[in-house]
């Protein structure tokens, strides 16, 4: 079973541009988490997906940012535009509903540079 | 905020014991997970603890306290390839985690 895939594994871009970073979560997996993890700090939570509804965004930081995730499969987080303390590693992750445990399934993340 | 406290470092030699502790607000708790990192790939999961006690798994065993907001992987018969950064995480409301900012192991021969 393939795991959480995540794409660019790195993109670099200038201060003002717009990228866009992609996440597919485990097959049959309804929710979908993004993170963060700025340099030298914790990874934090951004927002969470239960099919294609926002179900938490508490964590986005501000309106440069931009989740969706049409159709409940893949989603997207757009950055725009995007600014120098926005660099650090994004990462997605997903989870079954069923279990109790309900761990989540990390994706190996998109480095995001900003310059 | 929910604040997850754990060493920055660890050393320890192939072969011996080490315990990585944490600590986090009991405010709020829905479970405590412990995920192991390599430099530049996925967090992995690697135990769960939500009722008072230890979980065994393998080499890798963790330990919860709910009333003392307390909880410490234990890792057994230490392997090179057990050199990573190992990341305490509480989850609260909504099945949203909160990560420390993770321990960083180096096994040494």
């Amino acid at each position: 079973e393939a795991g959480v895939t995540q794409f660019p594994s790195h993109s670099v871009i200038e201060k003002g541009q717009t990228v866009t970073l992609r996440c597919d979560p485990i097959s049959g997996h309804d929710n979908l988490y993004w993170y963060r993890r700025v340099m030298g700090k914790e990874i934090k939570f951004l927002l969470h997906f239960v099919k294609e509804s926002k179900q938490d965004e508490s964590g986005m930081p501000n309106n440069r940012f931009l989740a969706e995730r049409t159709g409940g499969t893949y989603s997207t987080l757009k950055v725009q535009p995007a600014e120098l303390e926005d660099s650090g590693v994004y990462f997605c992750a997903s989870s079954q509903v069923a279990s109790s445990r309900n761990e989540q399934f990390f994706g190996p993340g998109t480095r995001l540079t900003v310059l | 905020g929910q604040n997850i406290d754990q060493p920055t470092e660890m050393t320890a030699t192939e072969g011996a014991i080490v315990q990585i502790n944490c600590t986090y607000q009991t405010s709020g708790f829905n479970g405590l997970f412990w995920y192991q990192q390599h430099a530049g790939e996925a967090p992995t999961f690697l135990s769960y603890n939500v009722l008072d006690g230890l979980e065994e798994k393998g080499r890798f065993s963790s330990f919860l306290s709910r009333s003392k907001g307390y909880s410490y992987l234990l890792l057994k018969e230490l392997q090179m390839k057990d050199s990573a950064s190992y990341l305490c995480a509480q989850r609260g409301g909504g099945n949203k985690l909160t990560f420390g900012t993770g321990t960083q192991l180096k096994v040494e021969l």
